[in-house]
C-alpha cells in the first residue's frame, strides 16, 4: 500500500528564517507529487506539483519554492519566511487517475 | 478566482438524519469531481468521486450527485453519524493527474 510521510508535524519559525519541509512517498513509483497550503479560514490552495524528478510547476507566485531531488521525495523551501506563510502545508501524491492522497500535514506558524 | 464553491461554511445535522453538502463549479472543462473529508490537524482523506459521464455514484452511506447543466454537485450522507463530523471539501479536475481545484470546505457537525 502507498504511504505518504511529512515532517515535521509542527513548526514555529521567526520571520526571515529559512524553511524546509520534506515529503516522501512509499509504495509507488513515479508518482505525481503536490504541495498544498490551507491558510486559516480558507480552502486548499495548490502551490506546486511535479510529474517527475527535477520537474516543478508553480501555481502561485510566492515566497516559496519546491524541489524534487528523488522520485519519491518532494521538498518545500523558503529562504526567508513571511508572516503570511503561516498555514497548514499538505503534501499529496497521485498517478494517472484523478484521486490524490494526502499526507498528515505540517502546521507552520511564522512569528 | 474560485472555480469551485462551497457556499455553506457549516452545517449541523442530527444523528440518523440525512446530511446534504453542496458544491458549485464554474469551469465547464471539469470532468471529474471528488469529495474529501478532513479532521483537524490531519490531511484530507478521499471519500468518493464521480466522473462527468455519470450523474450518481454511491458508496455505502455516501452518495454523490452531479448535475452538469447546473454545474452543481452534492454529497449525501445517510444516515449521519457523529463520526462524520469533519470538514468536507469538494474538488474538481479537468485533467487527470494534475491539479485539483478545491472549494473552501463545509464543516459538518452531527449531533447525537
Amino acid at each position: 500500500s502507498q504511504t505518504i510521510h511529512q515532517w515535521p508535524a509542527t513548526l514555529v519559525q521567526p520571520v526571515g528564517s529559512p524553511l524546509s519541509l520534506e515529503c516522501t512517498v512509499e509504495g509507488t513509483s513515479n508518482p505525481n507529487l503536490y504541495w498544498y497550503r490551507q491558510a486559516a479560514g480558507r480552502g486548499l490552495q495548490l502551490l506546486f506539483y511535479s510529474v517527475g524528478i527535477g520537474q516543478i510547476s508553480s501555481e502561485v507566485p510566492q515566497n516559496l519554492s519546491a524541489s524534487r531531488p528523488q522520485d519519491r521525495q518532494f521538498i518545500l523551501s523558503s529562504k526567508k519566511l513571511l508572516l503570511s506563510d503561516s498555514g497548514f502545508y499538505l503534501c499529496a501524491h497521485g498517478s494517472i487517475s484523478y484521486e490524490q492522497y494526502f499526507g498528515p500535514g505540517t502546521r507552520l506558524t511564522v512569528t | 478566482d474560485q472555480q469551485v464553491k462551497q457556499n455553506s461554511p457549516s452545517l449541523s445535522v442530527q444523528e440518523g438524519r440525512i446530511s446534504i453538502l453542496n458544491c458549485d463549479y464554474t469551469n465547464s472543462m471539469f470532468d471529474y469531481f471528488l469529495w474529501y473529508k478532513k479532521y483537524p490537524a490531519e490531511g484530507p482523506t478521499f471519500l468518493i468521486s464521480i466522473s462527468s459521464i455519470k450523474d450518481k455514484n454511491e458508496d455505502g452511506r455516501f452518495t454523490v450527485f452531479l448535475n452538469k447543466s447546473a454545474k452543481h454537485l452534492s454529497l449525501h450522507i445517510v444516515p449521519s453519524q457523529p463520526g462524520d463530523s469533519a470538514v468536507y471539501f469538494c474538488a474538481a479536475s479537468g485533467n487527470s493527474g494534475y491539479a485539483l481545484n478545491f472549494g473552501k470546505g463545509t464543516s459538518l457537525l452531527v449531533t447525537p
